[in-house]
């Protein structure tokens, strides 16, 4: 059994440029979430997809956006990045919508520093 | 508004001993609380979870307990071991979830030698 695995791991990127992050669910997992962790923080929520369309959104503009594909392996995109998008990226997938029965599994990260 | 919080950013223990890490939290309608462990470049990991109609939930060498009176969550970590040096993290969860976990902002447990 694979966990979830994201790409790339540490990236550098310039104000108002644009990043897509991967990542690849847990075998078996139908959902996907997306947290921002700013140094020295616990993770935010970002949104979540569900059979590829969202489900769920926390306090995050419209320039951060989502996909996710048949195979459930899922994108997050980043528009017009800003300095403090600056942050550990974490992917959890879970078997299901999250009603809190299920547990999610994360991802080691991507690295986003925006300079 | 509301969040979930921790009272001490950095708890050092010594090996062997019982570690307690608290986690405070403000939202009512909270249903359900998790622990999770984050070492160094990795990704939370599940460590144990509590509904809010539990008081207490035993797992190997960890105890969450749950005080909805005072809105309080601890972690206990008995004959605390090296690889239990992490940062620890409480979360909650209400109504369907589709709001996502919310996170406290994290506990560095060091163990001492």
């Amino acid at each position: 059994e694979t966990g979830v695995t994201q790409s790339p791991t540490h990236l550098i990127k310039t104000r108002g440029q644009q990043v897509t992050l991967r990542c690849s669910s847990q075998s078996g997992h139908n959902t996907v979430s997306w947290y921002q962790q700013a140094l020295g923080q616990g993770p935010q929520f970002i949104f979540q997809y569900y059979r590829e369309e969202e489900n769920g959104r926390g306090n995050f503009p419209p320039r951060f956006s989502g996909l996710q594909f048949p195979n459930y392996s899922s994108e997050l995109n980043v528009n017009a990045l800003e300095l403090d998008d600056s942050a550990l990226y974490l992917c959890a997938s879970s078997f299901d919508r999250y009603s809190g029965a299920n547990v999610l599994t994360f991802g080691a990260g991507s690295r986003l520093t925006v300079l | 508004g509301e969040s979930v919080g921790l009272h001490l950013p950095t708890l050092s223990v010594q090996e062997g001993d019982n570690s307690i890490i608290n986690c405070a939290y403000s939202n009512s309608a909270s249903d359900y609380f998790i622990w999770y462990k984050q070492e160094s470049g990795k990704g939370p990991q599940f460590i144990i979870d509590i509904r809010s109609n539990m008081d207490k939930r035993q797992g190997q060498r960890v105890t969450v307990l749950l005080n909805k009176t005072v809105k309080h969550l601890s972690l206990q970590i008995a004959a605390t071991q090296p690889g239990d040096s992490a940062v620890y993290f409480c979360a909650e969860i209400s109504g369907g979830g589709a709001d996502g976990l919310t996170f406290g902002k994290g506990t560095h447990l060091i163990i001492q030698p």
